[in-house]
């Protein structure tokens, strides 16, 4: 069991550009989010997928968007990145919403 | 507004020293409560969770942690405290209403030998 794995996991970009942020857990899971990690604020919910066919926004959605592609996989995609973007991402899957969360190893993305 | 505090940034303890690592929570009914930790450059690892039932919940690696509803808090504790134990450490919690973890804003943990 690789539990949830992330891609790539270190990025760079310029202002501007796009990218796709792939995620893919393997524990048979529902429920799926997107968090971003900044220095002195813990973790911050961007999207969540409670489950599949479903997407709804989290705290911080503003700039990015999200697929759920099957049960397995959902993306995350910057369609044109800014530096407050730069951050660390992290994946994470849950058997349904009110489960344990269990999480990748993380995205760092820089933005230039 | 639901939210989780931990109030110590920075914590630094001798090896073998025992540790209490704060949380308190913000909600309007008793939340799940979880804590996770992160070593560097690495996700975050469950250490232990709370939902109902007895107070004191016991978690991997040693830790264990301690559901107070008139302090609103979730204090993380272990006894001896081993070099492997630096890291960062986040608590959250979940209104049972709601669909999303909120994260504290993390206490990084330094052992001195």
């Amino acid at each position: 069991n690789a539990g949830v794995t992330q891609t790539p996991k270190f990025q760079v970009l310029k202002t501007g550009q796009s990218m796709t942020l792939q995620c893919a857990q393997d524990m048979n899971h529902n429920s799926m989010y997107w968090y971003r990690q900044d220095p002195g604020m813990g973790l911050r919910l961007i999207y969540y997928s409670a489950s599949e066919g479903t997407t709804d926004k989290g705290e911080v959605p503003n700039g990015y968007n999200v697929s759920r592609l099957n049960k397995r996989e959902f993306s995350l995609r910057l369609e044109s990145a800014a530096p407050s973007q730069t951050s660390v991402y992290f994946c994470a899957s849950s058997e349904s919403i009110q489960e344990t969360q269990y999480f990748g190893p993380g995205t760092r993305l820089l933005v230039l | 507004a639901q939210s989780v505090t931990q109030p110590d940034i920075h914590i630094t303890v001798s090896e073998g020293a025992s540790l209490e690592l704060r949380c308190n929570y913000s909600y309007g009914a008793t939340p799940y409560l979880f804590w996770y930790v992160q070593s560097p450059g690495q996700g975050l690892q469950l250490l232990l969770k709370y939902f109902s039932g007895d107070t004191l919940v016991q978690g991997i690696k040693g830790f264990e942690a301690e559901f107070k509803r008139s302090q609103s808090s979730f204090n993380l504790r272990k006894p001896s405290v081993h070099w492997s134990d630096a890291a960062e450490y986040f608590c959250a919690g979940m209104d049972t209403g709601r669909r999303a973890l909120t994260f504290g804003s993390g206490t990084r943990l330094q052992v001195q030998p």
